[in-house]
């Protein structure tokens, strides 16, 4: 199994990003898929979980300007993140679910002007 | 939202000595299906986490059996019997019983 997140960066306040995490090792049609994410120092947040079936649940902090996707075709799970804030700052993690078993390496997103 | 309440902060264990951590949820853990979704997870410096412990007490696989977890309900403990060097990091537990999920603040283990 192994998930690799890409598509972090600088980005200013109110601005848009979208991550991707490319998933390999596994049947990922199969699987729901969660992200987490962590700010500088800090500790674990979960942010959104997508169901194999692309059902959706967001963390009340993003609800409204993450989007959370995936591509089956393309073994890929998406984060749309919106409306930028500086506290949106952190590492962010997917991991697949059955107990978050296999998580990603990170990508780093910073929202500074 | 659940609570999850994990103790100590930090935890300053010498070689080869016990360590225990303390996870307590605001709610009862256990599930419909009847399973109780607590987890154990390792963030090493500068690394992702990493799983150590779920369904309260299973070990995943290549996890020695220094490691250990009981609990139920609300009240969970992990506990290494022998602290070794490689186990030093951040502890968190996790619930994935309820939406949204839910980790402990995580607890420091150092060497003392």
């Amino acid at each position: 199994v192994q998930l690799v997140e890409s598509g972090g960066g600088l980005v200013q306040p109110g601005k848009s990003l979208k991550l991707s995490c490319s998933a390999s090792g596994f049947t990922f049609s199969s699987y729901g898929m969660h992200w987490i994410r962590q700010a500088p120092g800090k500790g674990l947040d979960w942010v959104a979980y997508i169901s194999s079936s692309s059902g959706t649940v967001y963390a009340d902090a993003v609800k409204g300007r993450f989007t959370i996707s995936r591509d089956n075709a393309k073994n890929t799970l998406y984060l749309q993140l919106n409306s930028l804030k500086s506290e949106d700052t952190a590492i962010y993690y997917c991991a697949r679910s059955e107990g978050m078993r296999y998580w990603g390496q990170g990508v780093m997103v910073t929202v500074s002007s | 939202d659940v609570v999850m309440t994990q103790t100590p902060v930090s935890l300053s264990v010498a070689i080869g000595q016990p360590a225990s951590i303390s996870c307590k949820s605001s709610q009862s853990l256990v599930g419909t299906s009847g399973k109780t979704y607590l987890n154990w997870l390792l963030q090493r410096p500068g690394q992702s986490p990493k799983r150590l412990i779920y369904l309260v007490s299973k070990l995943d696989s290549g996890i020695p059996d220094r490691f250990s977890g009981s609990g139920s309900e609300t009240d969970f403990t992990l506990k290494i019997s022998r602290v070794e060097a490689d186990d030093l990091g951040v502890y968190y537990c996790l619930q994935g019983t309820h939406f949204p999920y839910t980790f402990g603040a995580g607890t420091k283990l150092e060497l003392k």
